[in-house]
């Protein structure tokens, strides 16, 4: 089946400092890409939807200056958290949408220190 | 926007059935119902999807009535590594294009 990856899947940063997540489709290509956060215990929250080429589309509260997003090609779609900090540790999971179903990758946990 | 609505949490017993029936009343007519299966620090996992009727596969089985408000997920003789979160979603449309919004998921714990 198709298979979405995720780098780093654990990350360690200072408060300050900015990190990138990578998420690629790897056997298919996906024009579209979604980015989730999850916090223990919780649900997976949608932050944002980009297009291959496009601006990304933001859910409300979500900060696009602080969570940039990148989808430059239909298989690599990455999301920067900047100038992070502890509030934003969580579980980061893209997911990438085929012809009929959508796939999710396993996760980048981010902590913050 | 369609809204899902499931138990918390179920328990059950290694080789049981389990059924986990969702609730979605604003279902819209082009909607698709999918269940995915989450463990622990991992990404959801695709289980099934249908959109009337009864689906199966060689996981589980989908049942949704005719007027498409709920659906059941059925997962036959579930074994301790069944216990996992369980989110059922139906496919929602915006301006960027088809997404899928997560609910509160039902947290299964299988017991020997």
């Amino acid at each position: 089946g198709a298979v979405v990856s995720q780098h780093p899947s654990r990350v360690i940063c200072k408060s300050g400092t900015s990190v990138k997540i990578e998420c690629r489709s790897l056997d298919f290509q996906a024009t579209t890409m979604f980015w989730y956060r999850q916090f223990p215990k919780k649900s997976l929250m949608l932050m944002a939807t980009s297009n291959e080429g496009s601006k990304a589309t933001y859910e409300q509260g979500v900060e696009k200056d602080k969570f940039l997003i990148n989808h430059a090609s239909l298989t690599l779609s990455t999301l920067t958290v900047t100038s992070a900090h502890p509030e934003d540790s969580s579980f980061y999971i893209c997911s990438a949408r085929g012809t009929s179903e959508q796939y999710f990758g396993p996760g980048t946990r981010l902590t913050v220190t | 926007l369609a809204k899902t609505t499931q138990p918390i949490s179920m328990d059950s017993y290694e080789g049981q059935e389990v059924n986990i029936t969702c609730s979605h009343n604003n279902i819209a007519t082009n909607d698709y119902i999918t269940w995915y299966q989450q463990f622990p620090s991992q990404g959801p996992r695709f289980i099934i999807q249908g959109y009337k009727t009864k689906v199966t596969n060689e996981v589980a089985s989908l049942f949704i009535p005719a007027d498409r408000k709920s659906s059941t997920l059925s997962l036959p003789r579930v074994s301790l590594s069944d216990t996992a979160v369980y989110y059922c979603l139906v496919a929602l449309s915006n301006n960027a294009g088809n997404m899928l919004t997560f609910g509160g998921g039902t947290r299964l714990m299988v017991k020997p």
